[in-house]
């Protein structure tokens, strides 16, 4: 079964700094990787998905993120935050014809002024 | 167009009484999903519906928990007698349901229920 590991569980950075939350994952095969951010009151979105090709993939809000098979990890980036950023940050994974998202535990992220 | 919605929005409940839980998916949309999330955690797979039928249930915790589809659009999760450790934000998401996974999942906003 696959299972997503997010290590930190907040990160707090200043507005305009860069930022990188982590993201391990388990699955025998190649996965289905997502970031999906969550805002009070708000569902669920999605930033970005790797199926396959690149391993980068650009996503919404200016966020990025990189596959790498031989880390199994999937970390997202984005080179500039911004105060609307401030939300809880959820990885996770699928597995090729299963339907069914299994998220980490989150890493809530904090931009100071 | 409008996005996948929930209600109630909030639910208080008594233990061991009845509740039901509805999802309206976005038009078009042949997959809905049911998560729970608990507090500090990340959303927990409950069922996964294709059309009309419960093509993965694995998720659902005991018997006391049940789904259903019955036209292929509106959903409602259902849970019998009620537990304290019940108390989450459940959430419904609905997609095309391409195959093999590839559907983007879109999010309600959730039910926050709460068992006293």
């Amino acid at each position: 079964a696959q299972s997503v590991t997010q290590p930190d569980i907040h990160i707090t950075v200043s507005e305009g700094a860069s930022l990188e939350l982590r993201c391990n994952y388990s699955y025998g095969a190649t996965p289905y990787l997502f970031w999906y951010v969550q805002s009070p009151g708000q569902g669920l979105q999605l930033l970005l998905k790797y199926f396959s090709g690149d391993t980068l993939v650009q996503g919404i809000k200016g966020f990025e993120a990189e596959f790498k098979r031989s880390q199994s990890s999937f970390n997202l980036r984005k080179p500039s935050v911004h105060w609307s950023d401030a939300a809880e940050y959820f990885c996770a994974v699928a597995a090729f014809g299963n339907e069914k998202l299994t998220f980490g535990t989150g890493t809530r992220l904090t931009i100071i002024p | 167009g409008a996005g996948v919605s929930q209600t109630p929005s909030n639910k208080v409940t008594e233990k061991g009484k009845y509740v039901e839980l509805r999802c309206d998916p976005i038009s078009g949309h042949t997959a809905l999903y049911w998560y729970r999330q608990s507090l500090g955690q990340g959303p927990e797979f409950l069922i996964y519906f294709q059309g009309t039928g419960a093509a993965d249930d694995s998720g659902l915790p005991n018997d006391r928990f049940f789904a259903v589809r019955p036209e292929g659009s509106v959903s409602t999760l259902k849970i019998q007698r009620t537990e304290r450790g019940d108390s989450a934000v459940y959430l419904c998401a609905s997609s095309l349901g391409l195959a093999g996974g590839q559907g983007q999942q879109f999010f309600g906003p959730g039910t926050r229920l709460t068992v006293l």
